[in-house]
């Protein structure tokens, strides 16, 4: 099994430009979780899907963060416009049952 | 929301020494988990814990859940380089997991 695995790795962008992060979760999960992780607010959790079906998008910080899940394997956190603050580690995560498999993360980087 | 506090924020011990880091809640945890991450790298879970009271060992790590279900410590013994990582622990609500902001520790040979 891969694990979950995210793209890119690292992304470098100017402000104002649009940011597409994708994640493929492990085959055979239904939830899938998006958190964005700063040494000022640690691990914050996004949004999280259960069968593709957003559930709880509370945490997204405002109207230019987006989330779709298409299918069981896809997801997408888009920011668009993007800004400096939203410079970050974005992790997402799949799980079937309380145990989470956290991807290796897309550092952000918005100057 | 519940707002969960681990401490200490950091720590930094030399190769061979015990330590014990704290997580706390405000609320009674329905179950808790304790991750590791290592640098680049996503969180692993370490353990769960859902009975108060309830001791778990991994190896050299031994997890507590206190018996009000509103705190839970983890304890390493004679602490390595390769245990060096952000701990964290998280609380479970149904299929959602909130984080403390985590320990680091530093083990140095």
């Amino acid at each position: 099994d891969a694990g979950v695995i995210q793209s890119p790795r690292h992304e470098v962008t100017e402000m104002g430009q649009e940011v597409t992060l994708r994640c493929k979760p492990i085959s055979g999960h239904n939830s899938l979780f998006w958190y964005r992780q700063t040494m000022m607010r640690g691990l914050e959790l996004l949004i999280y899907f259960n069968n593709n079906v957003p559930i709880d998008d509370s945490g997204m910080p405002e109207d230019r963060f987006s989330a779709k899940m298409p299918n069981a394997s896809f997801s997408t956190l888009k920011i668009q416009p993007s800004e400096p603050r939203d410079s970050a580690v974005y992790f997402c995560a799949s799980s079937f049952g309380l145990v989470l498999h956290f991807g290796n993360g897309t550092r952000l980087t918005v100057t | 929301t519940q707002l969960l506090e681990q401490s200490p924020q950091f720590l930094s011990i030399q190769e061979g020494e015990n330590l014990t880091v704290y997580c706390n809640s405000s609320s009674v945890f329905s179950s808790l988990q304790w991750y590791r991450q290592e640098p680049g790298e996503g969180p692993v879970l370490l353990v769960t814990v859902v009975t108060g009271g309830e001791v778990k060992k991994l190896k050299r790590l031994t997890f507590q859940f206190g018996d009000a279900r509103k705190d839970s410590s983890l304890h390493i013994t004679a602490a390595q380089p390769g245990d060096t990582g952000l701990y964290l622990c998280g609380e479970t609500s149904g299929s959602r997991l909130t984080f403390g902001e985590g320990t680091q520790l530093t083990v140095n040979p």
